[in-house]
């Protein structure tokens, strides 16, 4: 159980394209779920946290008209990387909690982007 | 400020124990949570200790004691598949979760 799915895994893209990403919990409600943001040998960082039908949570430093997100679904939250550019290359990474704050994140298998 | 500690990388033996300590200063204490995470990967989860004593789970066990700030997770028999990085996150009053740099485990034939 709490299987999370990411796709698209991978994406290579030219500099000024939008990139969508998508976060599906597969056999749970996923009240709330969080993207991440990981750069090479460096810890998670929290980008924003996003309830079902409300407005995401964005953190400190995390524009939110350059990462948009939206929690459309109990199972689908999705984020889009506008007009990336080099800089925006990391990977991504989502995940779904279900019911108390005190329940484990479930990841997805993290996204890939490489801005050219 | 928030605070969690873990070494940056261990090494040990396959078939043997290998210990990762964390240590954390948060405002608050709602659990702490252990997560596995292979190089080019997205983590997963492993345990979530929010009383003190032992939670055993297999070949892993996780241990906290609250009054310290400190837990650890506890590797036995161990395989060359455990090689990766074994993140620690602590869980504040507010419910956010803080996570560590990770440990980076390299296991050795």
């Amino acid at each position: 159980g709490a299987v999370v799915s990411q796709h698209p895994s991978r994406v290579i893209c030219k500099s000024g394209t939008s990139v969508k990403i998508e976060c599906r919990s597969l056999d749970f409600q996923a009240t709330t779920m969080f993207w991440y943001r990981q750069f090479p040998k460096q810890s998670l960082m929290l980008m924003a946290t996003s309830n079902e039908g409300s407005k995401a949570t964005y953190e400190q430093g995390v524009e939110k008209d350059k990462f948009l997100i939206n929690h459309a679904s109990l199972t689908l939250s999705t984020l889009t990387v506008t007009s990336a550019h080099p800089e925006d290359s990391s990977f991504y990474i989502c995940s779904a909690r279900t019911g108390t704050e005190n329940q484990p994140q479930h990841f997805g298998d993290g996204t890939r982007l490489s801005i050219l | 400020g928030q605070n969690i500690d873990q070494p940056t990388e261990m090494t040990a033996t396959e078939g043997a124990i290998v210990q990762i300590n964390c240590t954390y200063q948060t405002s608050g204490f709602n659990g702490l949570f252990w997560y596995q995470q292979h190089a080019g990967e997205a983590p997963t989860f492993l345990s979530y200790n929010v009383l003190d004593g032992l939670e055993e789970k297999g070949r892993f066990s996780s241990f906290l004691s609250r009054s310290k700030g400190y837990s650890y997770l506890l590797l036995k028999e161990l395989q060359m598949k455990d090689s990766a990085s074994y993140l620690c996150a602590v869980l504040d009053s507010n419910y956010q979760l803080i996570w560590g740099a990770g440990t980076k485990l390299i296991i050795k034939p």
